[in-house]
């Protein structure tokens, strides 16, 4: 079946504009994930959901940055205000219902370059 | 806080060799440990999970074991083709009521024809 997919796979936008990324959890999935991959911080956790909630919010880097997951589907992180080290990799992942057993499988990911 | 780190960041060997990754974390509670490849601008594959409650897993030329008590798991790759060559992530989850997963930085394996 079709995997977890993510768009735009790239995106380039000045400094101080605002962003949003989406994600399409593999169908079924009720638990997704944000997590930012770059070059000095490897790979880190930025945001959980459970349905539409965000019961782990703890990764967010900033005020600046916030995520809405809506129909227990897709969801859009939302970046304002970008600057220059919001550039990354961001990479969405989803598993299969609310135990912590379940792979997490990801997507190909956004890469943000902010100029 | 649970850190993990790969030895070594990088690694080259012969198509055919056997190679061993490793990766250690320094909290043995975890809930459990999954191993991922990564190919040049692409998102994760997952490899393999093991529960904290399991030793090793297996899938085809990949095995995995996991070793909690000392904080150790090693990724062996049997018989290395070309095709292998890739960045291999290990990632924990914590065994508090966590759902994030926390990654090394990753080895680097190139496996020359």
């Amino acid at each position: 079946g079709a995997g977890v997919s993510q768009s735009p796979s790239n995106k380039v936008t000045e400094k101080g504009k605002d962003v949003e990324l989406r994600c399409d959890p593999i169908s079924g999935h009720t638990a997704l994930y944000w997590y930012r991959q770059s070059l000095g911080q490897g790979l880190e956790f930025l945001i959980y959901f459970q349905g539409n909630s965000a019961p782990d919010k703890s990764g967010l880097p900033s005020d600046r940055f916030s995520a809405e997951r809506t129909g227990g589907s897709v969801s859009t992180l939302t970046i304002q205000r970008t600057q220059q080290e919001d550039s990354a990799v961001y990479l969405c992942a989803s598993s299969l219902g609310q135990s912590r057993s379940y792979e997490q499988y990801f997507g190909p990911g956004t890469r943000l370059t902010v100029t | 806080k649970q850190e993990v780190t790969q030895i070594p960041a990088a690694l080259s060997v012969p198509e055919g060799e056997n190679l061993v990754l490793n990766c250690s974390f320094t909290d043995s509670a975890i809930y459990n440990l999954q191993w991922f490849r990564q190919d040049p601008g692409k998102g994760l594959t997952s490899l393999l999970l093991i529960q904290s409650s399991q030793r090793e897993q297996t899938s085809g030329r990949l095995n995995a074991s996991l070793d909690k008590s000392s904080g150790r798991s090693t990724l062996y790759i049997a018989a290395s083709q070309p095709g292998d060559s890739a960045t291999y992530l290990c990632a924990v989850r914590r065994g508090d009521s966590s759902y994030k997963l926390i990654f090394g930085s990753g080895t680097r394996l190139l496996v020359r024809p």
